[in-house]
């Protein structure tokens, strides 16, 4: 069953912890992007990879980092710094040269 | 002038309605646009996908591009209380996997 998956579906953090949220794809779509939605905000761009062990940053890349060591796989981490972490985050993948993107189930991260 | 403009609504509706959702955007380089369908709290689903003007249609919906006055639109027939989400606009300008610019979402109710 083809899909995007994100883990967990809730996640609660205390100021000052990095967090890390899992977000894997068996679609072998070469594109991952992570998105943040905040209510009346819409879908904001954190970060994207088009390819293995390159990623650019989005629109409002400070305070997370990513990684893309395996096709299938792109964890975003929340760090400290990020000042207002409080979020809905969604991952989604597209095939090579598409723009198609089709989005996973979305992490609720809550700073307590 | 923001890139995409969508009313948020909420737009509420009695079941069998037609819907028209709509969103105007000032960047006349995008030719790929698209509609996805976000349940709450769940990620958004591709809805329909329509490349330049034009329209498309798909079961109860339809959706249609005007790029002469930068608008497109997505209607609802027969509209029913699974209908009831928050619809987004999304659009690009080429393939090449780089990320898409969102609406804001309008939020659809549909009363039986």
């Amino acid at each position: 069953d083809g899909g995007i998956t994100q883990s967990p579906k809730y996640l609660f953090r205390k100021e000052g912890q990095n967090v890390t949220l899992s977000c894997e794809q068996n679609l072998n779509h070469d594109a991952m992007y992570w998105y943040r939605q905040d209510p009346g905000q819409g879908l904001r761009l954190i970060y994207y990879s088009q390819i293995v062990n390159d990623f650019q940053k989005g629109d409002i890349a400070e305070g997370y980092s990513v990684s893309r060591e395996k096709k299938e796989s792109f964890p975003l981490t929340v760090t400290s710094a990020q000042k207002n972490p409080t979020a809905f985050y969604l991952c989604a993948s597209s095939m090579s040269g598409t723009d198609t993107q089709y989005f996973g189930p979305g992490t609720r991260l809550t700073v307590l | 002038q923001k890139e995409v403009e969508q009313d948020p609504g909420p737009l509420s509706v009695p079941e069998g309605a037609i819907v028209s959702l709509n969103c105007t955007y000032s960047n006349s380089a995008f030719q790929y646009f698209m509609w996805y369908r976000q349940y709450s709290r769940k990620g958004p689903e591709l809805l329909m996908y329509t490349y330049s003007s034009g329209n498309k249609e798909d079961g109860r919906f339809t959706a249609q591009v005007d790029k002469s006055s930068k608008y497109i639109s997505l209607f609802i027939r027969d509209s029913q209380p699974s209908d009831s989400a928050t619809y987004l606009c999304a659009m690009s300008a080429n393939q090449a996997g780089t990320a898409l610019i969102f609406g804001k979402g309008t939020t659809l109710s549909v009363s039986s």
